[in-house]
């Protein structure tokens, strides 16, 4: 059974930084890529970042490019999110996904399994 | 970017009534086209990828169909867990794009 678990998520000022994690189990985690979908309070969901099984290639929202890096450590099956010069409009429940496609690549590949969010609050 | 638009933002129906959702593209994604069930404080649930390919698991009264630009997710004959939002989401490129959703409440 496909698990993952979300966490990191808290209250931070405003210029702030943090770092959320999501244990991955019960796959092969590095033939998956990730994503961070993040969904702000009562709104819609909207797509952050996502990285390759291998790690090698990144992808970000315009929204977070140069701020968010995603990472991944294969021998540990975590998936990480760092969060730097937080602004009030990236308050929202953090999500990581797994990628369907067992290749490793994240273009045309749906995303079929969520962690259960990890609520991130930017506020002074 | 690629803009999805579902319609209609929110619909009340009863059990056992047929329910239909559309999505629009923005511009052509072939078939590369999924939707999700969100229940409140839950995360999402992959339902339908690829226009139309059942996701295991998913109960056979969803379906969905479309290809290009538009598209539409079917729910033969509600049943009582299947009130939540309903998403749409692009996955033909990148940033992948969701659709503002569909509230699907009770009558």
């Amino acid at each position: 059974e496909v698990q993952l678990e979300d966490s990191g998520g808290g209250l931070v000022q405003p210029g702030g930084s943090l770092r959320l994690s999501c244990a991955a189990s019960g796959f092969t985690f590095s033939s998956h890529a990730m994503s961070w979908v993040r969904q702000a309070p009562g709104m819609g969901l909207e797509w952050v970042s996502a990285i390759s099984g291998t790690g090698g290639t990144t992808y970000y929202a315009d929204s977070v490019k140069g701020r968010f890096t995603i990472s991944r450590d294969t021998s540990k099956n975590t998936l990480f999110l760092q969060m730097k010069s937080l602004r009030a409009e990236d308050t929202a429940v953090y999500f990581c996904a797994t990628h369907q496609d067992s290749s490793g690549f994240y273009q045309r590949s749906p995303i079929d399994y969520w962690g259960q969010g990890t609520l991130v609050t930017v506020s002074s | 970017d690629i803009q999805m638009t579902q319609s209609p933002s929110s619909l009340s129906a009863s059990v056992g009534d047929r329910v239909t959702i559309t999505c629009r593209a923005s511009q052509s994604i072939s078939s590369y086209l999924n939707w999700y069930q969100q229940r409140p404080g839950k995360a999402p649930k992959l339902l339908i990828f690829a226009a139309s390919s059942l996701q295991s698991g998913v109960p056979l009264r969803f379906s969905g169909s479309g290809s290009g630009t538009d598209f539409t997710l079917t729910i033969s004959s509600l049943q009582p867990e299947d009130f939540a939002t309903y998403y749409c989401q692009q996955s033909y490129s990148t940033p992948p794009t969701f659709g503002q959703g569909t509230k699907l409440d009770i009558k």
